[in-house]
């Protein structure tokens, strides 16, 4: 069964930084693409970052680039985001989702709140 | 890159079909997206139904009901899913998205909110 586990979440200043992680389970996490999917509070789902299953090939929205990074251990089986400088505007439930966005996790809660 | 525009809301009764649509912007067209479906409940993250590009290249999500199906209305330059025999605990947001990879992003539809009445 494929899982994903997101965790890092929680309650940041506006300027502050997160670190996310996602745990893989079920598949083989090496030979998939990844990405991070965010959700602020009753609203729709906004794409924040891909990257390639060796991590050489990364992408990310225009609202996060340059303040984000994706990264990836797969000797850990697990995917990461570094946010830094964060927004209040980037307060969302954060998911990890496979390649073609086909398993999703349960998402981790940023808020950005002084 | 495009924008896929959905309806707010849509609603029919139990047992019915409905057609949930997901427009793609002037100058993109439907027959080139390889359109996908997700169904959110609240406090839950998104369930994937489904691709379609083409009768020829579509595709179910694990375990999801063949009540649930996609389609395309060039006419209307739109994505289609379509939900056969509506039951109450189809009410959820619908969500379209689809990988531009010109700009190497994906895009998500603002979502429709179906209620079963």
């Amino acid at each position: 069964e494929v899982q994903l586990v997101e965790s890092g979440g929680g309650l940041v200043q506006p300027g502050g930084s997160l670190r996310l992680s996602c745990a893989a389970s079920g598949f083989t996490f090496s030979s998939y693409e990844m990405n991070w999917v965010r959700q602020a509070p009753g609203k729709g789902l906004e794409w924040v970052s891909y990257i390639s299953s060796s991590g050489s090939t990364i992408y990310y929205a225009d609202s996060v680039k340059g303040r984000f990074t994706i990264s990836r251990d797969n000797a850990k089986n697990s995917l990461y985001l570094q946010m830094n400088s964060l927004r209040a505007e980037d307060t969302a439930v954060y998911y990890c989702a496979r390649v073609w966005l086909d398993y999703w996790g349960q998402g981790t809660l940023v808020t950005v709140s002084s | 890159q495009p924008v896929l525009t959905q309806p707010s809301s849509h609603s029919a009764s139990s047992g019915a079909s409905v057609r949930l649509t997901c427009m793609l912007s002037s100058g993109f067209s439907v027959g080139d997206f390889w359109i996908r479906w997700y169904q959110q409940k609240p406090g839950n993250p998104p369930r994937y139904l489904l691709y379609y590009h083409s009768d020829s290249n579509k595709g179910q999500g694990s375990g999801v009901p063949s009540r649930f199906s996609g389609s395309n209305d060039a006419s209307a330059n739109a994505g289609i899913l379509r939900i056969s025999g509506l039951q109450p605990e189809d009410e959820a947001d619908y969500y379209c998205g689809t990988w531009h990879s010109n700009s190497k992003t994906w895009v998500f539809g603002g979502g429709t909110k179906l209620t079963v009445l």
